[in-house]
C-alpha cells in the first residue's frame, strides 16, 4: 500500500514569492491534515479536511495561506506571499475517520522542507 | 488549552541501556494518547497508542508506554535499546470527546544510541 505522497520534498524561495505544496493521501482515507513543524518543535495542525470540506482551519493564517482539497482526494497548500517566518517543514497526514470518533490513526507523509530567504 | 511537555530534548544512551522518555499533558478531560517516532530521513510513524483499557500499552519494536491518569503522564519505555532506535520521539494527545483526532504534539525527544 502506498503511503502519503508529498511534493516537492524541498523548496527554497525568496520572501514575497508564492509557493505551493501538494499531497496525495492514502487511497480511501477520508480525512486529510496539513501540519507545520518548526525547527525543534512538534507538528502543529494548520487545517483538517473531511472529504472535501475544511472542518477545522482555525490555525491557518488566512491572510497568506490557503488550501483546497478538490474531489476529496489530493490537496494543495499555498502560501502567498511567503515570509521569512514561514520556513518550516509542512507535513500532510491522512486517516480513515468514522463519524464522531477521535481514535483514527494518522499516517504522515515525508513533508516538504521550505526555506524562505 | 491542551499542551504536551516532553522534558528531555536530547537523550544519549549506550546499546542495551534502558530507556524512559517522559511525557506529560495538560487537559482535564478524557484523552487519547500517542507516541510517534521519526527515524533519520523517514516520515513520522505511529509507535503505539492508548484509547482505553489496560494503561500499559505495548507497541512495535519492543516499546511500551504507561498511562498514569493521576500524573497526567504517558511515559515511553524500552528495557534494552538498540542502535536502530536512534530517532526522534514525539508524544501527542487529543481530546477523546472532541469528535475528531486533533493531535497536540510535544516538542520531541532526540534519542541517540551509541554501539
Amino acid at each position: 500500500e502506498a503511503g502519503v505522497v508529498q511534493s516537492p520534498r524541498y523548496k527554497i524561495i525568496e520572501k514575497k514569492q508564492p509557493v505551493a505544496f501538494w499531497c496525495n493521501p492514502i487511497s480511501g482515507h477520508n480525512t486529510l491534515y496539513w501540519y507545520r513543524q518548526n525547527l525543534g518543535q512538534g507538528p502543529e495542525l494548520l487545517i483538517r479536511y473531511e472529504n472535501e470540506e475544511a472542518v477545522d482551519d482555525s490555525q491557518l493564517p488566512k491572510d497568506r495561506f490557503s488550501a483546497e482539497r478538490l474531489k476529496g482526494v489530493d490537496s494543495t497548500l499555498k502560501i502567498q506571499p511567503a515570509e521569512l517566518g514561514d520556513s518550516a517543514v509542512y507535513l500532510c497526514a491522512s486517516s480513515l475517520k468514522y463519524s464522531g470518533m477521535s481514535t483514527d490513526t494518522q499516517y504522515f507523509g515525508p513533508g516538504t522542507r521550505l526555506t524562505v530567504l | 488549552a491542551q499542551s504536551v511537555s516532553q522534558h528531555n530534548h536530547h537523550v544519549i544512551l549506550s546499546e542495551a541501556a534502558s530507556l524512559e522518555l517522559g511525557c506529560n499533558y495538560s487537559y482535564g478531560g478524557t484523552v487519547n494518547l500517542f507516541w510517534y517516532v521519526q527515524y533519520p530521513g523517514q516520515h513520522l510513524q505511529l509507535l503505539l497508542k492508548y484509547f482505553s483499557g489496560d494503561p500499559l500499552v505495548k507497541g512495535i519494536k519492543g516499546f511500551e508506554a504507561e498511562f498514569i491518569k493521576s500524573k497526567f503522564s504517558f511515559n515511553l519505555r524500552k528495557p534494552s535499546v538498540q542502535w536502530s532506535d536512534t530517532a526522534e520521539y514525539f508524544c501527542a494527545v487529543n481530546n477523546a470527546s472532541g469528535g475528531y483526532n486533533k493531535l497536540i504534539f510535544g516538542a520531541g525527544t532526540r534519542l541517540a544510541v551509541h554501539p
